[in-house]
């Protein structure tokens, strides 16, 4: 059973990097066909998806992020972590860290968020 | 983006009822469209994928259906585990979005 569990500071100051960790169990990161998402969710909001790193180390962002999303991982750990830089107050959040499977019907491939850690909230101020 | 958009954003049933939920997406998505529910504190969990495909798992009173623009989530009979949010997503292309969200309480 995949487990995933977010780690990482509560509480960031206005205009720090807000940085967070992922540390999967039960698969590996390097496993095909995967992809490991952040995806946070605001105060009363919506779920907005931050990004991806593959199993085999490419990276989408969510081009509303700009420049200020990274994410990486380290397969050694069996991690992937995000970086959010220049945060303000509207970056409070809860962060989630999340698998994407894919589901092939009829030779299509459908992609979902199949396992979710459990969140983590991070306050900026 | 995509823009996917919910309705209603709440609604009121009770225990047995019938609810159907709605997303469309702007433009469209063919089948790529994905349901899941959220209950407060919690992650949310996913019902359906491509639409119309029951996660493992999931009980049978759930059914997705749409295809393009217009989608549906239907509980055929609405059970005290089910009050909670529901989402929408397009996994059509990235940027994946989500809709707003529909909040289903207890009449």
């Amino acid at each position: 059973q995949v487990q995933l569990q977010e780690s990482g500071p509560g509480l960031v100051k206005p205009s720090q990097t807000l940085s967070l960790t992922c540390s999967v169990s039960g698969d590996s990161i390097s496993s095909s066909g995967f992809y490991w998402n952040w995806i946070r969710q605001r105060p009363g909001n919506a779920l907005e998806w931050l990004g991806y790193i593959s199993y085999s180390g490419s990276t989408d962002y969510n081009p509303s992020l700009k420049s200020r999303v990274t994410i990486s991982a380290d397969t050694s750990e069996n991690q992937f972590s995000l970086k959010l830089s220049s945060v303000t107050a509207a970056d409070t959040a809860v962060f989630y860290c999340a698998r994407v499977s894919y589901y092939e019907i009829y030779s299509i491939y459908y992609y979902a968020v199949d396992v979710w850690g459990q969140g983590t909230t991070v306050t900026v101020s | 983006d995509i823009q996917m958009t919910q309705s209603p954003s709440s609604l009121s049933a009770s225990v047995g009822d019938r609810v159907t939920i709605t997303c469309r997406a702007s433009p469209g998505i063919s089948s790529y469209l994905n349901w899941y529910q959220q209950k407060p504190g919690k992650a949310p969990k996913v019902l359906i994928y491509g639409s119309s495909s029951l996660q493992s798992g999931v009980p049978s009173r759930f059914s997705g259906s749409g295809s393009g623009t217009d989608f549906t989530l239907t509980i055929s009979s609405l059970q005290p585990e089910d009050f909670a949010t529901y989402y929408c997503q397009q996994s059509y292309i990235t940027p994946w979005t989500f809709g707003q969200g529909t909040k289903v309480e207890l009449k």
